[in-house]
């Protein structure tokens, strides 16, 4: 079965610019949550959809916001993106939304803002 | 709130030493505790989990017991290798289903 996919993997952008990285979980899956991972506050939770519903949300700016479509796929969207934003950016996908399923990351989409 | 200790790092070690990696915890509830694996240039692997009190995860020589009277969950392998050389994050979920990370530790593991 194959695992979660990320595209892009690498992305350059601009201050001011939006960008939008995409998320194919492992087939079956219905839960699709994003990450933001920095070498100064680490891993953080941005947000969980399941069966295309903003199930949770993490203390992100409404910069940041996603969406799922019916096959599961997801997407996430950044605006008006700052230096503060180059991350990388994971995605992991899980069977059901509840806390005793494992979490499957993709290799993650590297963001950079100049 | 929810949030996750983990030993501060980097660890070096030589092969075949003893490894532990110290995990603590604070949650409301009944946490499912994690231990994830990231690779340079990878995204993260699930290396093992316990899902209540007394659980213990085991995976590829490594293993780790919820413990709830001390709110931890140490990572341990008795014989590191060369390719155990990655950054480790200790996690929780409680009660919704995201994922709490403590801030990783390196281990380089030497020939």
């Amino acid at each position: 079965k194959a695992g979660v996919t990320q595209t892009p993997r690498y992305l350059i952008k601009t201050r001011g610019q939006q960008v939008t990285l995409s998320c194919s979980p492992i087939s079956g899956h219905r839960s699709v949550s994003w990450y933001q991972q920095t070498p100064g506050q680490g891993l953080q939770f941005l947000f969980e959809y399941f069966s295309e519903t903003q199930r949770n949300k993490g203390n992100f700016p409404g910069r940041f916001s996603g969406r799922q479509f019916s096959n599961s796929r997801s997407e996430m969207n950044v605006s008006t993106l700052e230096l503060g934003d180059s991350a990388l950016y994971l995605c992991a996908s899980s069977l059901e939304s509840t806390p005793s399923y494992e979490q499957y990351f993709g290799p993650g989409t590297r963001l950079t803002v100049t | 709130g929810d949030s996750v200790t983990q030993m501060e790092g980097p660890v070096t070690l030589s092969e075949e030493a003893f490894l532990t990696i110290n995990c603590t915890y604070t949650a409301t509830g009944y946490p499912s505790l994690f231990w994830y694996v990231q690779y340079p240039g990878e995204g993260l692997q699930l290396l093992l989990k316990a899902t209540k009190a007394d659980d213990k995860g085991s995976n590829k020589g490594f293993e780790a017991t919820y413990r709830k009277e001390t709110t931890s969950f140490h990572l341990e392998k008795g014989s590191v290798q060369v390719s155990d050389s990655a950054v480790y994050f200790c996690a929780l979920k409680a009660g919704a289903n995201n994922l709490f990370f403590g801030t990783g530790t390196r281990l380089t593991v030497i020939p």
